[in-house]
């Protein structure tokens, strides 16, 4: 079965400090991978995708085809990032859509 | 940005009946529409995708007789939580993707809560 892993259901930094969330995902082909956040009390909302290799808010992600990883970075984490952080692939060949179980990243000042 | 919304945004009932609930693409067409359920430690699960004009296709484990959808239009999808059950309380989000992209735009969420 297709699998996205997020191992942390939980990361706390300290402001300032680099922040990374993990995410693994099974191969299949040439998946795109996505990540979305929600801050409190708002919706979901995509933060950045694979192919267009942005940063937004600080955030880079690379996609690793040889370690099948997806991990979301920043060099030095800000307090307002403190939110819950979803990886999800789409699976284009048989259109699915799967989710990791998400990561509440905490900024402690 | 694209909108999507959903309606209503916090809905209580009693146990037996139907709610529904609705998720609009406000500024775009949307030919899928996405169900998910959101649990109280904030893991997402993705219910059914509903495409427009045709039949919902459900997650594994996801009872099609219980969450009717229907994707009437391109701007509107509805989920239908029939026979609710204190169980079903949760918080429902939908989501919309155009015609061109991958990336889904959200909708705000309903807090359902069955007495």
């Amino acid at each position: 079965a297709q699998r996205v892993t997020q191992p942390e259901k939980l990361l706390s930094v300290f402001k300032g400090a680099p922040v990374e969330l993990k995410c693994n995902y099974s191969y299949s082909g040439s998946p795109e991978l996505f990540w979305y956040v929600q801050y409190s009390r708002q919706r979901l909302q995509l933060l950045l995708r694979h192919i267009s290799r942005e940063s937004i808010k600080g955030f880079t992600a690379d996609l690793n085809k040889g370690e099948t990883s997806f991990h979301l970075k920043k060099p030095f984490a800000q307090e307002e990032d403190s939110a819950m952080y979803y990886c999800e692939k789409y699976a284009g060949n048989n259109r699915k859509l799967i989710w990791g179980l998400g990561t509440s990243l905490a900024v402690n000042p | 940005g694209a909108v999507v919304s959903q309606h209503p945004s916090r809905v209580i009932c009693k146990s037996g009946t139907s709610v529904k609930i609705e998720c609009r693409s406000l500024d775009f067409q949307a030919t899928t529409m996405f169900w998910y359920r959101q649990f109280p430690k904030k893991s997402l699960m993705l219910m059914a995708t509903s495409n427009e004009g045709s039949k919902a296709t459900y997650e594994q484990g996801v009872e099609k007789d219980k969450f009717l959808i229907n994707h009437a239009s391109l701007t509107l999808s509805t989920l239908t939580v029939t026979s609710a059950h204190p169980e079903d309380s949760s918080f429902y989000i939908c989501s919309a993707r155009d015609v061109a992209g991958r990336i889904q735009f959200f909708g705000p969420g309903t807090r359902l809560t069955v007495l």
